[in-house]
């Protein structure tokens, strides 16, 4: 079984449209992480969190907004989804004891807004 | 503030062939550095890493970075390409304690049969 799961793992939606990506994790780690990737972009940082009550903006947080619901599970949510968030998301997972933030990928979601 | 710079959005080799894949740093302490791949349709995965042992990293599938300080940088080595070395990799960097990465652009490796 996968560590990082991602549902769904395609999504195809429409501008205006409140849409919500989900992140449930078992390895038991602490901080959980939102990117998204763009050809030639690399990976950017959208929204992270060190544990339940702390969530922090990352780099291009404007648009976006997450929910930590459990040590387990963090969630992104585009209120109002416009065309240039179209992107691969992928969340990931690190260990608190670890200072060198050694991060595990989920599969991805795939985010299509017409 | 910490980046990274990966020279090369593509680089392509024939089977057989070296593979270097180039990453630049900026970090304003020791840094943590790190190599990951993306296969088509998966999430990265974790190549290899340096957290300031041996500055000469090994990985896996045959893969090896050095860390050199004096030039800022971390490249990515593998003596001979195989075709499922195909992939995208991402260099990042990560400050201690941190709890954050900064990834580059990425690089696509093509290989040629």
């Amino acid at each position: 079984d996968a560590d990082v799961t991602q549902t769904p793992r395609n999504r195809i939606t429409k501008t205006g449209k409140r849409i919500m990506l989900e992140c449930s994790q078992t390895k038991g780690h602490d901080r959980m992480y939102w990117y998204r990737q763009d050809p030639g972009l690399g990976l950017r940082l959208i929204y992270y969190s060190f544990d339940v009550k702390d969530i922090n903006k990352g780099e291009i947080s404007d648009g976006y907004s997450v929910s930590r619901q459990a040590q387990a599970k963090f969630s992104l949510s585009l209120e109002s989804a416009i065309p240039n968030q179209t992107a691969l998301y992928f969340c990931a997972t690190s260990a608190v004891d670890r200072s060198y933030n050694e991060q595990f990928f989920g599969p991805g979601t795939r985010l299509t807004v017409l | 503030a910490q980046s990274v710079t990966q020279l090369g959005s593509h680089v392509s080799v024939s089977e057989g062939a070296l593979v270097l894949l180039r990453c630049n740093y900026s970090s304003s302490v020791p840094p943590y550095l790190f190599w990951y791949v993306q296969y088509p349709n998966q999430g990265l995965q974790l190549l290899l890493k340096y957290t300031s042992a041996a500055t000469l990293v090994k990985g896996i599938n045959g893969f090896e970075a050095e860390f050199k300080k004096s030039e800022t940088s971390f490249h990515l080595t593998k003596p001979s390409a195989h075709m499922s070395d195909a992939a995208e990799y991402f260099c990042a960097v990560s400050e201690p304690n941190a709890g954050k990465s900064t990834f580059g652009d990425g690089t696509t490796l093509t290989v040629k049969p």
